[in-house]
């Protein structure tokens, strides 16, 4: 197993366009989670999935913000009309289920909005 | 809000020496304190964690002391070495996600 693997690992976007970010967790884990992380402070969560149910989704998670989970495996985050304050690091994680089984974070995806 | 309370924000320690980083929590509902840890460029990982049952949990050079009547808890890195140099967050569930705290960067000099 290779672990949660996230792409891409830096994004460089003009402010208004789109972008998606791509996530493949751990092979055996159901449970997928979005965290973003600004400079200087702690992963803040944003949605997270049980299979390919959508279960939470935290208020920072704006219209413009997008989670799926299709097949319960791989997850994409899209953005749509990105703004400068989107500027942050993307965290996925999986974990398997359980309230405190271990969450297993991926590389992150950094995004710059210019 | 910020329910997990973290300290110091940034740490220099000399080699051998001990890195003692501090929580503070609010709820408590929470029941599971991980500590995890951060290199640049990486996703964090679960380093270490403790229940509140326990006063003490120590995994090698690691060790989180837990003290539920005032509700704090901290990491202590025993012979810290310069690989220990990364950053380090307190975090506590809440439901089914991770709560962070801001982090605390561990610099070890050589």
């Amino acid at each position: 197993d290779t672990g949660v693997s996230q792409n891409p690992r830096h994004k460089i976007t003009k402010r208004g366009q789109n972008v998606t970010f791509r996530c493949d967790p751990i092979s055996e884990h159901n449970r997928l989670y979005w965290y973003r992380q600004t400079l200087g402070q702690g992963p803040e969560f944003l949605t997270y999935f049980q299979n390919e149910a959508q279960l939470e989704k935290s208020r920072l998670l704006s219209d413009r913000f997008s989670a799926e989970r299709p097949k319960g495996s791989f997850s994409t985050l899209e953005i749509q009309r990105t703004e400068q304050g989107d500027s942050a690091m993307y965290l996925c994680a999986s974990s398997s289920s359980g309230r405190e089984d271990t969450q297993y974070f991926g590389p992150g995806t950094r995004l710059t909005v210019l | 809000q910020q329910q997990v309370k973290q300290s110091p924000q940034s740490l220099i320690v000399q080699k051998g020496g001990i890195s003692i980083i501090n929580c503070a929590y609010e709820n408590t509902a929470f029941d599971y304190f991980p500590w995890y840890q951060q290199f640049p460029g990486k996703g964090p990982a679960l380093l270490i964690a403790i229940r509140p049952d326990v006063s003490e949990k120590k995994e090698g050079r690691f060790t989180i002391s837990f003290n539920k009547s005032a509700k704090q808890f901290s990491l202590h890195i025993m012979d810290s070495q310069p690989g220990d140099s990364a950053t380090y967050f307190c975090a506590a569930p809440r439901d089914d996600k991770i709560i962070f705290g801001k982090g605390t960067r561990l610099h070890i000099l050589p």
